[in-house]
Formats: structure tokens, sequence, C-alpha cells
């Protein structure tokens, strides 16, 4: 079953704007992680919060996590061309892991150049 | 270090058929896991292997299977194949941590079932 759900499905920005995708998820989690997938590849890993966190950066990245909402928010500032691709959140449970990774459906972003 | 690889990379079969994936994880990685990923059902994870046990199985039939190797390469095998088979095939290894399990995923395999 899905746990994560992204919001929105899709998004059409143009190139150096910023791109903000969503993810809710229902039960308690250890960690959420986002990854990005180009053109039906594999996953590429890009930053994990873990739930007694709220906020992250990496790079251009910005992750933020409310776990009394259960929600997560990805910032993508100052965009470029290579970032369009999928964007997924996955949660793990209390196993760390071990139970795998929920997916949510995840967004699919295109940079207008 | 080198990453998650994965063989073969595309692959056909008819349905009725059997398949073999294998993937080979990251030197040092002990944790192999395989995601199943249509566009309907989106990623689902099928089974999770550590030190050549099975420690979790997703909700898929008995017709997936896997195993581990004593060097941590996984392989997983889907039996007499339906045309809902057709999928992504992704492995991901992590270095298991207690509380933190980073997937590191491969290429992916894409089956085609005719």
């Amino acid at each position: 079953s899905q746990q994560g759900e992204e919001d929105p499905q899709a998004l059409s920005i143009q190139e150096g704007e910023n791109a903000t995708m969503n993810c809710s998820y229902k039960t308690s989690i250890n960690n959420l992680q986002w990854y990005r997938q180009n053109s039906g590849r594999g996953l590429v890993h890009l930053i994990l919060i873990r739930s007694n966190e709220r906020e992250k950066h990496s790079g251009r990245l910005r992750v933020t996590l409310d776990t009394s909402k259960k929600g997560s928010s990805l910032l993508i500032t100052a965009s470029r061309a290579a970032d369009t691709a999928s964007y997924f959140c996955a949660t793990d449970g209390s196993g760390g892991g071990a139970d795998g990774l929920t997916f949510g459906k995840g967004t699919h972003l295109i940079i207008q150049p | 270090k080198a990453g998650v690889t994965q063989t073969p990379r595309y692959l056909i079969k008819t349905r009725g058929q059997q398949v073999t994936l294998s993937c080979s994880p990251i030197s040092g990685h002990r944790s192999v896991s395989w995601y199943q990923q249509t566009p309907g059902q989106g990623l689902q994870f099928l089974f999770e292997y550590f030190s050549e046990t099975q420690r979790n199985k997703g909700n898929f039939p008995g017709r997936f299977s896997g195993r581990q190797f004593s060097n941590s390469r996984s392989e997983m095998n889907v039996s007499t194949l339906e045309l809902g088979d057709s999928a992504l095939y992704l492995c991901a290894s992590s270095l298991w941590i207690v509380g933190v399990s980073t997937q590191y995923f491969g290429p992916g395999t894409r089956l085609t079932v005719l």
C-alpha cells in the first residue's frame, strides 16, 4: 500500500524558479527520504530527514518534516533543466528499513528552459 | 565505490516462462532490497535480504522469490510469468544501521512479458 502521497502529481515551472513538492504519510516513521528518478531509470537518493529533525539542507535542496501533520516538503531552489525528473518520498517504519521503504506515487517535475 | 549493478538491463519473456534477475550491492553493504515499479501501482517493496536471510517480504505471490549469497549478491526469480509482471525491477543496497536505512538503487532491469 502507498504510504507517502506526493502533491502535486505534476509540476511545470520555468528554469530559475523554485519548485516545491509535498508528501503526506499515514503512520509513524523513523525517517523520511526523497529520491529522484530520471526517465524510468534507477532512483537517486537526495536527502534523508530523521523523525526528530524539522529541517535539513543539501545544496539547492531544502526538506522540512512536520510529524504532527505527517507531512514533508521538498524545495528545489533556482531550478535547472537537469532537475527535470520524478521525485518520490519514501518512509520507513520502526523497523528502520527492514520492512522496506514505502514510496508515494511521485511528483513529475518539468523545468522549462 | 562502484554503485549497485543489475543484470540484465532489459529482458523480454513470454507468459509462463521464468526469469532470474541479478543484483550486486555496493561493496560492504549487506542488505539488499527488491522493488517492483509499474505505472499503475508505483514502487512496491518485494523483499529484503540481510546476511543471506530474508528479513521481510512484501505483498506479492509466491511466484516471486529471491536469495542472497555469501558475498551479498542477490537474485530474484519470478516463475510462471504473467503479463502483469511487466515492470521495472529495482534493487537497492544499504549499509543497514539500526534506525537508518538509506538505500542506494541500481539502474533496474526492465522486464517485458509478452
